[in-house]
């Protein structure tokens, strides 16, 4: 059981590049989230998905998109990258909306670490 | 919208002391959850505590603890007896429904750092 996976871990691309971050979960799990951090920051959301074939936007979607055909993918693209997307990327996944009993609690990725020059 | 607040960049504690991290929030949402994350250097967010908005009592965790206050929407993170492997960031969170879907908003962090 992998939890979630994220790949590449590091990757370096020049400025208008583009490039997919994969995102891969085994816990069948409903909703999948795209994070970013910046440097000295908290996360803000990108996109999400709240199952196969419906995804919405975040906080701060302009740069991106997202597809999500299957329940285990959820790819993240950078059509053309800027160095205001020099970032850390983060993937999470939640079980479901089993309201607000529980902590029914986010669980990421290790995240990936995108420079762009 | 939802909004968290973390007003302390950064902490410093001594080994073996307890330690307060402060959290606000703003949300219109009548029920709501809260949740402190623990980001070590090597970036993994590890999940910590939560307290939903209806619980009565203060959630509680091993060496975690909140002091949650909702009616000055606070949720402070107490950390006992402090141990070098603490220091990290440490982010709260809020998670409401907004649109499809429930989402966490997360504060800016603060830096602990545990001395010796």
């Amino acid at each position: 059981n992998a939890g979630v996976t994220q790949t590449p871990k590091f990757r370096i691309l020049k400025i208008g590049q583009s490039m997919t971050l994969q995102c891969t979960q085994d816990m069948n799990h409903n909703y999948m989230y795209w994070y970013r951090q910046d440097p000295g920051m908290g996360l803000k959301l990108i996109y999400y998905s709240v199952g196969a074939g419906i995804t919405d936007k975040g906080e701060v979607p302009n740069g991106y998109n997202v597809s999500r055909s299957t329940t285990e993918d959820f790819p993240l693209r950078l059509e053309l990258a800027a160095p205001s997307q020099t970032s850390v990327y983060f993937c999470a996944t939640l079980l479901g909306d089993r309201g607000f009993f529980g902590a029914n609690v986010l669980t990421f990725g290790a995240g990936s670490r995108l420079t762009v020059l | 919208a939802q909004k968290i607040t973390q007003t302390q960049p950064g902490m410093f504690v001594q080994e073996k002391e307890a330690v307060t991290l402060d959290c606000t929030y703003d949300t219109s949402d009548q029920s709501y959850g809260l949740f402190w994350y623990k980001q070590p250097s090597s970036g993994e967010m590890i999940f910590l505590i939560y307290q939903g908005s209806y619980d009565e009592q203060n959630a509680t965790e091993g060496r975690y603890s909140l002091n949650f206050q909702k009616a000055r929407k606070s949720t402070n993170l107490v950390i006992s007896a402090s141990q070098l492997g603490d220091s990290a960031m440490y982010f709260c969170a809020m998670r409401g429904y907004t649109g499809t879907a429930s989402k966490l908003t997360f504060g800016t962090g603060t830096r602990l750092q545990v001395t010796l």
